[in-house]
C-alpha cells in the first residue's frame, strides 16, 4: 500500500544551524503538505505543495515538491529553540474523499 | 475565534468501558476525520465524514463507531472491542476547494486516552 518515509527519523542541532529533512515514497501523490506537532498537541500546517517542482517558502521554511511527484523535502534556515517538535510529512491522494498520508514523523531537538 | 476543539484534553477509562470523545468545529467544514496517533508513529485514520449524517471506515476502523448528525460535530466512541484504545486521539476537519476536490486538513488539540 502507499507508504511514506521520512529522515532523518531524528536529529539534534545546535541553534543557528539549517536543517534538512525529506520524505520520499514509491506512490505518487497530487499534494504535498508539511505538518509540525509539539509534545501533545495536534499537528500545525506549516506549508502545502500542489504542483510538481513547487518551491515554497513561509519565513525560515523552504519545501519543495519533486519533479516525480514521489518525494518532497522540507528545510529550516537558522534554526531557533521553538523549531523543537515533530515534523511530518504527508501525501494526498485524489480518491473518493480526501485520503492522506502520514510518514512517521522527524524528530528535531534543538541545542541552544 | 474559528477552530476545531476536542474535550476532554486527558481521558482516563476503566478496560471494558465504552468512551466517547468529543470534536467540534466552527469552521463550517463539510468533512471531518479522526486520526490515531502512538508514540513514535504517523497518524492512522479510523473514520472519516464527507457530509452530515455520512461516514466511512478508514484503515483501522475495528473497535471504533462514530456520528455524524450535525455538521459541526463529529463524536468518537471506543468501544470495548478496541484491543488496544490507549493513544492520542486526533480529529481535523477540511473544506472543498473551488475545483471540487478537499482542502488541507486542519487538525484540533487531540485527547489522551489512557485505558487502566
Amino acid at each position: 500500500g502507499q507508504q511514506l518515509n521520512q529522515s532523518p527519523q531524528s536529529m539534534f542541532i545546535q541553534e543557528g544551524e539549517d536543517v534538512s529533512m525529506n520524505c520520499t515514497s514509491s506512490s505518487i501523490f497530487n499534494t504535498w503538505l508539511w505538518y509540525k506537532q509539539d509534545p501533545g498537541e495536534g499537528p500545525v500546517l506549516l506549508i502545502a505543495l500542489y504542483k510538481a517542482g513547487e518551491l515554497t517558502s513561509n519565513g525560515r521554511l523552504t519545501a519543495q515538491f519533486g519533479i516525480t511527484r514521489k518525494d518532497s523535502f522540507l528545510n529550516i534556515s537558522a534554526s531557533i529553540p521553538s523549531d523543537v517538535g515533530i515534523y511530518f510529512c504527508a501525501g494526498r491522494v485524489k480518491t473518493s474523499y480526501d485520503k492522506v498520508i502520514f510518514g512517521p514523523g522527524t524528530s528535531l531537538s534543538v541545542i541552544p | 475565534d474559528g477552530g476545531i476543539t476536542q474535550s476532554p484534553k486527558y481521558l482516563f477509562r476503566k478496560e471494558g468501558q465504552n468512551v466517547t470523545l468529543s470534536c467540534e468545529q466552527n469552521l463550517n467544514h463539510d468533512a471531518m476525520y479522526w486520526y490515531r496517533q502512538d508514540p513514535g508513529q504517523g497518524l492512522r485514520l479510523i473514520y472519516y465524514s464527507q457530509i452530515v449524517n455520512d461516514f466511512q471506515k478508514g484503515d483501522i476502523a475495528e473497535g471504533y463507531s462514530v456520528s455524524r448528525e450535525k455538521k459541526e460535530s463529529f463524536p468518537l466512541t471506543v468501544t470495548s472491542a478496541q484491543k488496544n484504545p490507549t493513544a492520542f486521539y486526533l480529529c481535523a476537519s477540511s473544506s472543498k476547494r473551488p475545483s471540487g476536490g478537499a482542502d488541507t486538513q486542519y487538525f484540533g488539540p487531540g485527547t489522551r486516552l489512557t485505558v487502566l
